[in-house]
């Protein structure tokens, strides 16, 4: 069945560590974004990609990293700049079209112990 | 920058009355599409509805309609007989297909159904 993939579910993290954050989709779409959801804050944009090796700033990338070296897969790493990294993260993708729906991911809850 | 408001951030209905969530946003653009998303327990985002721009009528799924003003910035929907089921959080979203392409979600409103 094609769908969007996030992995692990659950995350701990000890503080000063870097962690990534899985986001597979086999629905061949060119575009995939990463969201942080805190509660009360609503959908939060990181990073987003339309395309192969090109991908943007959202509007809280501080630090996180990303990279898109496959249409298929868009890795989030969040690094120890990260201050606040306790936060359920959501992948989504979509096509590049009018029209368009993005398809989300499970999530990932991310915890620093 | 484009912005998504959603002034409410919980409301509360009846089961079978009807229900409307507002939401604002603000753009400089003529043609985008806007969205409402579910996100239950679950946590699973789901589409409820899309509207596009450009299409006057407003976007209709079952008990789900939106009130669309583009003049005026406003995608409100509207859940008519309520269920237990819609028991969730709602976003708004907005999403221009050209520029940067980024599609920008509200806070959420937090939708209680009363047995």
């Amino acid at each position: 069945d094609g769908g969007i993939t996030q992995s692990p579910k659950y995350l701990f993290r000890k503080e000063g560590q870097n962690v990534t954050l899985s986001c597979e989709q086999n629905l061949n779409h060119d575009a995939m974004y990463w969201y942080r959801q805190d509660p009360g804050q609503g959908l939060r944009l990181i990073y987003y990609s339309q395309i192969v090796n090109d991908f943007q700033k959202g509007d809280i990338a501080e630090g996180y990293s990303v990279s898109r070296e496959k249409k298929e897969s868009f890795p989030l790493t969040v690094t120890s700049a990260q201050k606040n990294p306790t936060a359920f993260y959501l992948c989504a993708s979509s096509i590049r079209a009018p029209n368009t729906e993005a398809f989300f991911g499970q999530g990932t809850r991310l915890t620093v112990v | 920058a484009q912005t998504v408001t959603q002034s409410q951030p919980e409301m509360s209905v009846q089961e079978a009355e009807t229900v409307t969530l507002s939401c604002t946003y603000d753009t400089s653009e003529s043609d985008y599409y806007l969205f409402w998303y579910k996100q239950p327990p679950s946590r699973q985002m789901i589409l409820v509805i899309r509207q596009e721009a450009y299409k006057q009528q407003n976007a209709t799924e079952n008990r789900f309609s939106v009130n669309f003003q583009k003049a005026a910035k406003s995608f409100s929907l509207k859940i008519s007989d309520s269920q237990l089921g819609d028991a969730a959080m709602y976003f708004c979203a907005y999403y221009y297909p050209q520029g940067a392409q980024k599609l920008v979600f509200g806070q959420g409103t937090r939708l209680t159904i009363n047995p």
